[in-house]
Protein backbone atom coordinates (compact mmCIF):
# COMPACT_ATOMS: atom_id res chain seq x y z
CA UNK A 1 0.00 0.00 0.00
CA UNK A 2 1.23 3.62 -0.17
CA UNK A 3 3.46 5.01 2.34
CA UNK A 4 3.02 8.25 4.15
CA UNK A 5 6.13 9.29 6.24
CA UNK A 6 6.44 11.81 9.15
CA UNK A 7 9.33 13.74 10.58
CA UNK A 8 10.64 13.84 12.80
CA UNK A 9 9.11 10.93 14.73
CA UNK A 10 10.13 12.47 18.02
CA UNK A 11 10.80 16.11 19.45
CA UNK A 12 11.60 17.35 22.26
CA UNK A 13 12.08 21.34 22.19
CA UNK A 14 11.81 24.52 24.47
CA UNK A 15 9.36 26.61 24.74
CA UNK A 16 9.26 29.64 22.57
CA UNK A 17 11.01 27.86 19.76
CA UNK A 18 9.64 26.83 16.42
CA UNK A 19 9.50 23.03 15.41
CA UNK A 20 8.62 22.06 12.21
CA UNK A 21 6.87 18.33 11.24
CA UNK A 22 7.12 17.02 7.57
CA UNK A 23 4.80 14.34 6.14
CA UNK A 24 6.03 13.27 3.07
CA UNK A 25 3.55 10.89 0.51
CA UNK A 26 6.94 8.63 -0.93
CA UNK A 27 5.33 6.39 -3.71
CA UNK A 28 1.74 9.03 -4.38
CA UNK A 29 1.26 12.24 -5.16
CA UNK A 30 -1.56 14.07 -2.72
CA UNK A 31 -3.12 17.12 -3.78
CA UNK A 32 -4.79 17.38 -0.27
CA UNK A 33 -3.62 16.42 2.96
CA UNK A 34 -4.64 16.51 7.00
CA UNK A 35 -3.01 17.71 9.87
CA UNK A 36 -4.39 16.09 13.27
CA UNK A 37 -4.09 16.16 16.33
CA UNK A 38 -4.18 13.45 19.24
CA UNK A 39 -3.94 14.48 23.02
CA UNK A 40 -3.22 11.20 25.56
CA UNK A 41 -5.57 9.19 25.16
CA UNK A 42 -8.05 10.59 23.09
CA UNK A 43 -9.33 11.22 19.39
CA UNK A 44 -7.74 12.79 16.49
CA UNK A 45 -8.74 16.15 15.86
CA UNK A 46 -8.36 17.68 12.94
CA UNK A 47 -6.62 20.57 12.80
CA UNK A 48 -6.36 22.00 8.99
CA UNK A 49 -6.63 20.81 5.17
CA UNK A 50 -3.30 21.17 3.54
CA UNK A 51 -4.08 22.06 -0.12
CA UNK A 52 -0.95 21.65 -2.55
CA UNK A 53 -0.46 25.33 -3.79
CA UNK A 54 -2.82 26.80 -1.86
CA UNK A 55 -3.67 28.47 0.96
CA UNK A 56 -4.29 25.85 4.44
CA UNK A 57 -8.10 25.40 5.05
CA UNK A 58 -7.91 25.57 9.34
CA UNK A 59 -11.01 23.98 11.48
CA UNK A 60 -12.48 26.49 13.93
CA UNK A 61 -10.23 27.09 17.01
CA UNK A 62 -7.27 26.20 15.23
CA UNK A 63 -4.52 29.12 15.75
CA UNK A 64 -3.51 29.72 11.82
CA UNK A 65 -0.82 32.00 13.18
CA UNK A 66 0.38 28.95 15.58
CA UNK A 67 0.23 26.55 13.20
CA UNK A 68 1.76 27.26 9.80
CA UNK A 69 1.19 24.66 6.86
CA UNK A 70 2.81 24.70 3.52
CA UNK A 71 1.70 22.44 0.88
CA UNK A 72 4.56 23.20 -1.68
CA UNK A 73 4.95 20.16 -3.74
CA UNK A 74 2.64 17.29 -4.40
CA UNK A 75 4.16 15.10 -1.97
CA UNK A 76 5.39 17.18 0.18
CA UNK A 77 3.75 19.16 3.26
CA UNK A 78 4.78 20.74 6.35
CA UNK A 79 3.11 21.62 9.49
CA UNK A 80 5.35 24.16 11.81
CA UNK A 81 4.25 25.09 15.61
CA UNK A 82 5.83 28.51 15.75
CA UNK A 83 6.31 29.56 19.69
CA UNK A 84 5.82 26.39 21.08
CA UNK A 85 4.46 26.45 24.68
CA UNK A 86 4.15 22.97 27.09
CA UNK A 87 0.16 23.28 26.06
CA UNK A 88 1.34 22.20 22.51
CA UNK A 89 2.71 19.11 23.46
CA UNK A 90 0.76 16.39 21.15
CA UNK A 91 1.07 13.39 18.82
CA UNK A 92 0.45 15.03 15.29
CA UNK A 93 -0.41 12.39 12.29
CA UNK A 94 -0.64 13.70 8.98
CA UNK A 95 -3.03 11.79 6.07
CA UNK A 96 -2.91 12.12 2.80
CA UNK A 97 -5.21 10.88 -0.33
CA UNK A 98 -3.83 9.60 -3.39
CA UNK A 99 -4.47 12.04 -5.55
CA UNK A 100 -5.27 9.67 -8.52
CA UNK A 101 -6.46 6.77 -7.12
CA UNK A 102 -9.01 8.66 -4.89
CA UNK A 103 -11.85 6.59 -5.86
CA UNK A 104 -14.99 6.50 -4.17
CA UNK A 105 -14.42 6.54 -0.36
CA UNK A 106 -10.62 7.04 -1.41
CA UNK A 107 -8.44 5.45 1.23
CA UNK A 108 -6.58 8.55 3.25
CA UNK A 109 -3.14 7.08 4.23
CA UNK A 110 -1.77 7.99 7.92
CA UNK A 111 1.57 8.87 8.43
CA UNK A 112 3.76 7.07 12.23
CA UNK A 113 2.75 10.19 14.04
CA UNK A 114 5.01 12.72 15.41
CA UNK A 115 5.58 13.18 19.10
CA UNK A 116 6.11 16.88 19.96
CA UNK A 117 7.09 17.63 23.52
CA UNK A 118 7.46 21.13 24.66
CA UNK A 119 9.61 22.15 27.47
CA UNK B 1 -22.47 17.50 9.93
CA UNK B 2 -21.14 13.89 10.87
CA UNK B 3 -20.70 13.19 13.90
CA UNK B 4 -19.34 9.44 15.50
CA UNK B 5 -20.38 7.80 18.43
CA UNK B 6 -17.98 4.92 19.83
CA UNK B 7 -19.69 2.95 22.85
CA UNK B 8 -17.44 1.96 25.51
CA UNK B 9 -14.23 3.36 25.55
CA UNK B 10 -12.31 0.41 26.91
CA UNK B 11 -13.42 -3.40 25.76
CA UNK B 12 -11.90 -6.09 27.27
CA UNK B 13 -11.94 -10.29 25.98
CA UNK B 14 -10.00 -12.92 26.08
CA UNK B 15 -8.05 -14.28 23.88
CA UNK B 16 -10.28 -16.74 21.54
CA UNK B 17 -13.49 -14.72 22.58
CA UNK B 18 -15.32 -12.68 19.94
CA UNK B 19 -14.37 -9.08 19.49
CA UNK B 20 -17.31 -6.21 19.68
CA UNK B 21 -16.98 -2.38 18.71
CA UNK B 22 -19.48 -0.62 18.60
CA UNK B 23 -19.98 2.69 16.30
CA UNK B 24 -22.88 4.79 15.78
CA UNK B 25 -22.51 7.65 13.20
CA UNK B 26 -24.48 10.89 12.33
CA UNK B 27 -24.37 11.86 8.64
CA UNK B 28 -26.75 14.31 6.67
CA UNK B 29 -26.06 12.20 3.34
CA UNK B 30 -25.10 8.92 2.36
CA UNK B 31 -21.72 7.95 4.37
CA UNK B 32 -18.50 6.35 3.69
CA UNK B 33 -17.53 4.56 7.14
CA UNK B 34 -14.38 3.13 8.48
CA UNK B 35 -12.53 1.50 11.10
CA UNK B 36 -8.52 2.25 12.02
CA UNK B 37 -6.46 0.78 14.25
CA UNK B 38 -3.94 2.08 16.09
CA UNK B 39 -0.82 0.39 18.04
CA UNK B 40 1.27 2.71 20.16
CA UNK B 41 2.83 5.87 18.89
CA UNK B 42 1.71 5.09 15.55
CA UNK B 43 -0.53 6.39 12.76
CA UNK B 44 -3.87 4.68 11.97
CA UNK B 45 -4.40 1.35 9.65
CA UNK B 46 -7.25 0.90 8.12
CA UNK B 47 -8.94 -2.12 9.10
CA UNK B 48 -11.84 -1.70 6.24
CA UNK B 49 -14.56 0.92 4.53
CA UNK B 50 -17.55 1.09 3.63
CA UNK B 51 -18.58 2.84 0.18
CA UNK B 52 -22.14 2.23 -0.50
CA UNK B 53 -21.42 -1.06 -1.64
CA UNK B 54 -21.99 -4.50 0.35
CA UNK B 55 -23.56 -3.85 3.61
CA UNK B 56 -21.00 -6.39 4.72
CA UNK B 57 -17.43 -5.17 4.67
CA UNK B 58 -14.44 -7.31 5.48
CA UNK B 59 -11.30 -6.54 6.25
CA UNK B 60 -8.10 -7.18 7.41
CA UNK B 61 -6.97 -9.48 10.36
CA UNK B 62 -10.09 -11.61 10.09
CA UNK B 63 -12.28 -8.29 10.77
CA UNK B 64 -15.42 -7.44 9.24
CA UNK B 65 -18.48 -4.84 9.87
CA UNK B 66 -22.27 -4.24 9.11
CA UNK B 67 -23.38 -1.28 7.56
CA UNK B 68 -27.16 -1.23 9.65
CA UNK B 69 -28.73 2.45 7.91
CA UNK B 70 -32.00 1.88 10.14
CA UNK B 71 -29.71 1.30 13.18
CA UNK B 72 -27.40 4.11 11.93
CA UNK B 73 -24.01 1.94 13.08
CA UNK B 74 -21.18 0.07 11.84
CA UNK B 75 -20.29 -2.59 14.55
CA UNK B 76 -16.72 -3.63 13.87
CA UNK B 77 -16.28 -7.29 14.88
CA UNK B 78 -14.03 -10.28 15.18
CA UNK B 79 -14.79 -14.05 15.75
CA UNK B 80 -11.71 -15.17 17.60
CA UNK B 81 -9.62 -12.47 19.05
CA UNK B 82 -5.94 -12.38 19.17
CA UNK B 83 -3.06 -11.19 21.86
CA UNK B 84 -1.79 -8.76 18.37
CA UNK B 85 -5.35 -7.50 18.48
CA UNK B 86 -4.48 -4.94 21.56
CA UNK B 87 -4.72 -1.71 20.19
CA UNK B 88 -7.15 1.45 20.29
CA UNK B 89 -9.65 1.36 17.30
CA UNK B 90 -11.51 4.53 16.04
CA UNK B 91 -14.48 4.60 13.80
CA UNK B 92 -14.64 7.05 11.29
CA UNK B 93 -16.98 8.90 8.83
CA UNK B 94 -16.72 11.26 5.88
CA UNK B 95 -19.36 12.62 3.63
CA UNK B 96 -19.00 12.14 0.02
CA UNK B 97 -16.48 10.60 -2.04
CA UNK B 98 -12.79 10.77 -2.43
CA UNK B 99 -11.65 10.74 0.87
CA UNK B 100 -12.91 14.41 2.01
CA UNK B 101 -11.90 15.20 5.86
CA UNK B 102 -13.04 12.10 8.63
CA UNK B 103 -14.63 12.46 11.96
CA UNK B 104 -13.49 10.45 14.16
CA UNK B 105 -15.38 8.66 17.10
CA UNK B 106 -13.70 8.65 20.34
CA UNK B 107 -11.76 5.47 19.99
CA UNK B 108 -11.99 1.92 21.96
CA UNK B 109 -9.15 0.09 23.33
CA UNK B 110 -8.70 -3.15 23.53
CA UNK B 111 -6.79 -5.56 25.95
CA UNK B 112 -6.88 -9.28 25.13
CA UNK B 113 -6.52 -11.09 28.38
CA UNK B 114 -4.69 -14.36 27.36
Amino acid sequence: GAVVSQHPSWVICKSGTSVKIECRSLDFQATTMFWYRQFPKQSLMLMATSNEGSKATYEQGVEKDKFLINHASLTLSTLTVTSAHPEDSSFYICSARDTLRGGAGGELFFGEGSRLTVL
Amino acid sequence: AQSVTQLGSHVSVSEGALVLLRCNYSSSVPPYLFWYVQYPNQGLQLLLKYTSAATLVKGINGFEAEFKKSETSFHLTKPSAHMSDAAEYFCAVSEGAAGNKLTFGGGTRVLVKP
